[in-house]
């Protein structure tokens, strides 16, 4: 079965630059989502189709993807953006949708 | 404003059934693909399955396909998550969703423990 890959873990300093990866063979093809999960609470859509920013989501949060590889990066990242962030797209068929296995961020 | 509010979650025996409903409102619900999560307890999201507005089109995760059906009931604005056979891996929070680009909402989830 299809599967994304991230970094079980990613720390830096507020202020700081995060960048989280997810590498899918299907992502050449297939548009990435980015997911922001804090403790206790659903999951926050922060980019969709690889991208775009969803009204209410803060400019230090950008998306971008190349080839297999999609990337979240926070810019600046700031306490409150401790979180775990997901990725998430679609097989090669486009049927079956998938989520990575989830990056923790810590800012600190 | 977008509500989705699921149901139906419990403490079940492992071989047991059980059967998630979630609410929606605040949209067109029979316009938009609908889909269920899962997570978990410390562990990280699970795609589960997801049907189109219609109810005539559906796709399972590979795990819980022929255990688990999708359905809705769009005259009621509900989604449905029947789930057969039961087993302790399936002890989770199980979420509904929607989603189509930047309209996108989750429910807050229910729990469901398959534990003897």
């Amino acid at each position: 079965s299809y599967e994304l890959t991230q970094p079980p873990s990613v720390s830096v300093s507020p202020g700081q630059t995060a960048r989280i990866t997810c590498s899918g063979d299907a992502l050449p093809k297939k548009y990435a989502y980015w997911y922001q999960q804090k403790s206790g609470q659903a999951p926050v859509l922060v980019i969709y189709e690889d991208s775009k920013r969803p009204s209410g989501i803060p400019e230090r949060f950008s998306g971008s993807s190349s080839g297999t590889m999609a990337t979240l990066t926070i810019s600046g990242a700031q306490v409150e953006d401790e979180a775990d962030y997901y990725c998430y797209s679609t097989d090669s068929s486009g049927n079956r949708r998938v989520f990575g296995g989830g990056t923790k961020l810590t800012v600190l | 404003e977008v509500q989705l509010v699921e149901s139906g979650g419990g403490l079940i025996q492992p071989g047991g059934s059980l059967r998630l409903s979630c609410a929606a409102s605040g949209f067109n619900f029979s316009r938009y693909w609908m889909h269920w999560a899962r997570q978990a307890p410390g562990k990280g999201l699970v795609w589960v399955s997801r049907i189109n507005g219609e109810g005539s089109n559906t796709t399972y995760a590979d795990s819980m396909k022929g255990r688990f059906t999708i359905s809705r009931d769009n005259a009621k604005n509900t989604l449905f998550l029947q789930m057969n056979s039961l087993r302790a891996e399936d002890t989770a929070v199980y979420y509904c969703r929607v989603s189509s680009g930047a309209f996108d909402y989750w429910g807050q989830g229910t729990l469901v423990t398959v534990s003897s």
